[in-house]
């Protein structure tokens, strides 16, 4: 199946400082991309739909001046966390959209860990 | 509009059991339901998925039933095995390329299969 690739897989950061996360899709194209944050033990929660080209779409109650996102490429999208405090230390997960089929593919997540 | 409830939140089977999972979902314009399975510290894989124009789907062990009039959905996993043990998380999506074209997650079960 189609893979979809985040880096950093873990980080630990200070407060204050900004951490960037990349999703990448390795194999397929993918003019949408979406991001979750999931907190231990619950569902996964869609923060923002991240376009190509274009501005990303952000869910109710979601900071978009705190979670940065750019889709500069068709294989592509950052999520930029912000003079990150440890109540932002989460697991985020990126889904990726293949153009062709819809298809949704999930990156393996990435940990944030705010000290 | 957006909800999908999950039950139950955790489940306990035997090895070689039945494990089902039910899903509820309120917004009418859903036309995909996925179910997928997360291990601790990884992101969701995709498990198995229905259209609401049929009322099963099977592949190998797992099974979805489907009731429309109901708008409800359950995942059935046939001789629960050990290595099935994670958290199972139901889905809708609205229909691709509208305006509802997010997956909203259910708030997941985690299932147990004791040896």
């Amino acid at each position: 199946g189609a893979v979809v690739s985040q880096h950093p897989s873990w980080v630990i950061c200070k407060s204050g400082t900004s951490v960037k996360i990349e999703c990448r899709s390795l194999d397929f194209q993918a003019t949408t991309m979406f991001w979750y944050r999931q907190f231990p033990k619950q569902s996964l929660m869609l923060m923002a739909t991240s376009n190509e080209g274009s501005k990303a779409t952000y869910e109710q109650g979601v900071e978009k001046d705190k979670f940065l996102i750019n889709h500069a490429s068709l294989t592509l999208s950052t999520l930029t966390v912000t003079s990150a405090h440890p109540e932002d230390s989460s697991f985020y997960i990126c889904s990726a959209r293949e153009v062709l089929t819809g298809e949704l593919f999930f990156g393996e997540g990435s940990r944030l860990t705010v000290l | 509009q957006q909800q999908v409830k999950q039950s139950p939140q955790s489940l306990i089977v035997q090895k070689g059991g039945i494990s089902i999972i039910n899903c509820a979902y309120e917004n009418t314009a859903f036309d995909y339901f996925p179910w997928y399975q997360q291990f601790p510290g990884k992101g969701p894989a995709l498990l198995i998925a229905i259209r609401p124009d049929v009322s099963e789907k099977k592949e190998g062990r797992f099974t979805i039933s489907f009731n429309k009039s109901a708008k409800q959905f359950s995942l059935h996993i046939m001789d629960s095995q050990p290595g099935d043990s994670a958290t199972y998380f139901c889905a809708g999506r609205g229909e691709y390329g509208g305006a509802t074209n997010k997956l909203i997650f259910g708030t997941g079960t985690l299932l147990a299969v004791q040896p």
